[in-house]
């Protein structure tokens, strides 16, 4: 069966500190990875994604996670965050076969001035 | 393009009653799941859709039903209310290939 473990509940970080979301996966099958965000009384928003190709990958608004096959991980970044940045993330890992997606419980960042 | 629209927004129900809620997926999209996030926790998958088939179920019984039309759209429906379905329903739908889902904003059940 699949699993994901995100290993920190919350994350408080002053702005423009760097942060680092921590993912961990189980599975025994070839998946896509994902990271979701999702502010306050909305739904969830597709952050990044790997599929295959480059273990690298990055975002529209200056995260970035990497794919570590031999950790079984796939942890989020960004260098310098932002008021803004502050909300709920979630990584998920997609069933290949199914595309049915698994969560983990989800990490709280929280950006202090 | 239309993103994934769910509706109503929020809702309150009676322990025991029915309820159904609706999900217009984004255009081009003919693969929709449903997920129940309960407070502080990640979605949980409760099943998916493929042209009007239902083909993946999560731990969810058998009172939790669904329905996809042929325009795509879908239906959740939840029979004989329990209080621990009290949660944020969440609506996603995908053109498949296991490339992303795009989500709805959710309809957020209270269950007294």
């Amino acid at each position: 069966a699949q699993s994901v473990t995100q290993l920190d509940s919350q994350v408080p970080v002053f702005e423009e500190a760097p942060v680092e979301l921590r993912c961990n996966y189980s599975s025994s099958v070839s998946v896509y990875l994902f990271w979701y965000v999702q502010y306050p009384n909305q739904g969830l928003q597709l952050l990044l994604k790997y599929l295959s190709g480059s273990t690298l990958v990055e975002s529209i608004n200056g995260f970035e996670a990497e794919f570590n096959k031999s950790q079984t991980s796939f942890h989020l970044r960004k260098p310098s965050v932002h008021i803004s940045d502050t909300a709920e993330y979630f990584c998920a890992v997609s069933d290949s076969r199914t595309g049915k997606l698994i969560f983990g419980q989800g990490t709280t960042l929280q950006v202090k001035p | 393009e239309t993103g994934v629209t769910q509706s109503p927004t929020h809702l309150i129900k009676t322990r025991g009653q029915q309820v159904t809620l609706r999900c217009s997926s984004q255009s081009g999209h003919n693969t929709v799941s449903w997920y129940q996030q309960a407070l502080g926790q990640g979605p949980q998958f409760i099943f998916q859709y493929y042209r009007e088939e239902e083909n993946g179920r999560g731990n969810f019984p058998p009172r939790f039903s669904g329905l996809q039309f042929p325009n795509y759209s879908s239906e959740l429906n939840v029979n004989a209310l329990e209080l621990d379905d009290s949660a944020l329903y969440l609506c996603a739908s995908s053109s498949g290939g296991n490339y992303g889902y795009t989500f709805g904003s959710g309809t957020r059940l209270t269950v007294v």
